[in-house]
């Protein structure tokens, strides 16, 4: 069975700071998405990585696949209260079939 | 708005009642997803289908019966449910079945809250 680890589960910063949350797993995974979830809505993806050692960019955040590819960041630059929500990371592998792991999900709230 | 719609939105129950939640996705796909989703718990799979045919079942309790008539509809009938079963139940679908790692991207519905009382 994956397992996902995600580090912090909250994390609590003002509007401007930098903040990295990381998804951890002693599994390898063909390709692990990032979700953004709002209160009252489901998740929203945001990227997905497939190659070891992948660096994506969207806008302020930049997400990295290990090299391994058994763990991942997002690391959000000068963050806004726009970025609050639960980030969840979930991963594929070859032997889950049509199954996605996720992981439990860090909780961010950025105040103004 | 993700093109996967959920109804009802939130759903009070007691542990004798039978009640149906809705999905219903605009997007064409082949593939739709029951999740539920728990505080400080990761999403759990619970029921997948492809081309209304039921693909996976996650060792669900049978009082969680799923339904899907057609491709762009699915069900969660609901019977003497528990208050450890209150969680918000999320439906997704995707144009094609995640398969031996290939990521198709899931979209989400924005849930039913159900609380048992």
């Amino acid at each position: 069975t994956q397992l996902l680890e995600q580090s912090p589960q909250f994390l609590s910063i003002q509007e401007g700071e930098n903040l990295t949350v990381y998804c951890n797993s002693s599994s390898v995974f063909s390709s692990l998405q990032w979700y953004r979830q709002e209160p009252g809505e489901g998740p929203v993806l945001l990227v997905t990585v497939v190659t070891g050692g992948e660096v994506k960019k969207l806008k302020r955040l930049t997400f990295q696949f290990g090299d391994a590819r058994k763990d991942s960041s997002l690391h959000i630059t000068a963050a806004q209260p726009g970025d609050t929500g639960l980030y969840l990371c979930a991963g594929a592998a070859e032997t889950s079939g049509s199954r996605l792991t996720f992981g439990e999900g860090t909780q961010l709230t950025v105040n103004p | 708005e993700t093109g996967v719609t959920q109804t009802p939105r939130h759903l009070v129950m007691g542990m004798t009642n039978k009640k149906s939640l809705k999905c219903e996705q605009h997007l064409g796909h082949n593939a739709m997803y029951w999740y539920k989703q728990s505080a400080k718990k990761p999403l759990e799979l619970m029921f997948v289908y492809n081309f209304k045919e039921q693909t996976e079942n996650n060792s669900v309790p049978s009082r969680f019966s799923p339904e899907c008539p057609n491709s762009s509809h699915l069900f969660l009938h609901l019977h003497t449910l528990q208050p450890e079963d209150s969680a918000l139940y999320l439906c997704a679908s995707s144009q094609d079945l995640l398969v031996a790692g290939y990521t198709d991207t899931q979209y989400f519905g924005p849930g039913t809250r159900l609380t048992v009382l």
